[in-house]
């Protein structure tokens, strides 16, 4: 089936870097991917939606310039925090659709974003 | 807002039992309403959806009930397992799915031996 990768799985780092989290499709071409951020125990909320060569469109109340997405190919997307403070904290999931109409999301396994 | 309400909040049932998760939807154009299964540290798994131009969907011991004029749905799990304890979440979308999924609120689901 189809597999979505999300690299790195954690990271710990100090308030004031920035963190680059990258989404592969493995077998097929992501037309459009998407960005989710999940709180402890509470659901995933849409951040953004990224679509191959294109600029994101960021839901509201999401700050595109401390969450810049980029989607170059039609196999990756890379999601950077930028200058990251402990309220940044979260786990991070993308997700990737191919192009053909009716096709499901798949969805990464996460990125546990820690900050210090 | 919250466009689809999900409840229980968490669900403890017995091994064998059945498990039922209810959801709530208030926008009509949603035309796709899958279900994730997720387990800890890990990305949502797509476990069934249904097209509201059904009213049941199954799938091995997973059904989806589907009631279009009531605007809810529901996941039965039959013959529950400890192996199905998870976080499930509920979800809606439009265009068949091919635009932004919005999700329930999730029921945290422990089957006991």
């Amino acid at each position: 089936g189809a597999v979505v990768s999300q690299h790195p799985s954690r990271v710990i780092c100090k308030s004031g870097t920035s963190v680059k989290i990258e989404c592969r499709s493995l077998d097929f071409q992501a037309t459009t991917m998407f960005w989710y951020r999940q709180f402890p125990k509470q659901s995933l909320m849409l951040m953004a939606t990224s679509n191959e060569g294109s600029k994101a469109t960021y839901e509201q109340g999401v700050e595109k310039d401390k969450f810049l997405i980029n989607h170059a190919s039609l196999t990756l997307s890379t999601l950077t925090v930028t200058s990251a403070h402990p309220e940044d904290s979260s786990f991070y999931i993308c997700s990737a659709r191919g192009g053909a109409q009716k096709q499901p999301q798949h969805f990464g396994d996460g990125t546990r974003l820690s900050i210090l | 807002q919250q466009q689809v309400k999900q409840s229980p909040q968490s669900l403890i049932v017995q091994k064998g039992g059945i498990s039922i998760i209810n959801c709530a939807y208030e926008n009509t154009a949603f035309d796709y309403f899958p279900w994730y299964q997720q387990f800890p540290g890990k990305g949502p798994a797509l476990l069934i959806a249904i097209r509201p131009d059904v009213s049941e969907k199954k799938e091995g011991r997973f059904t989806i009930s589907f009631n279009k004029s009531a605007k809810q749905f529901s996941l039965h799990i039959m013959d529950s397992q400890p192996g199905d304890s998870a976080t499930y979440f509920c979800a809606a979308s439009m265009g068949g799915g091919y635009q932004k999924v919005t999700f329930g609120t999730g029921t945290k689901l422990q089957v006991i031996p």
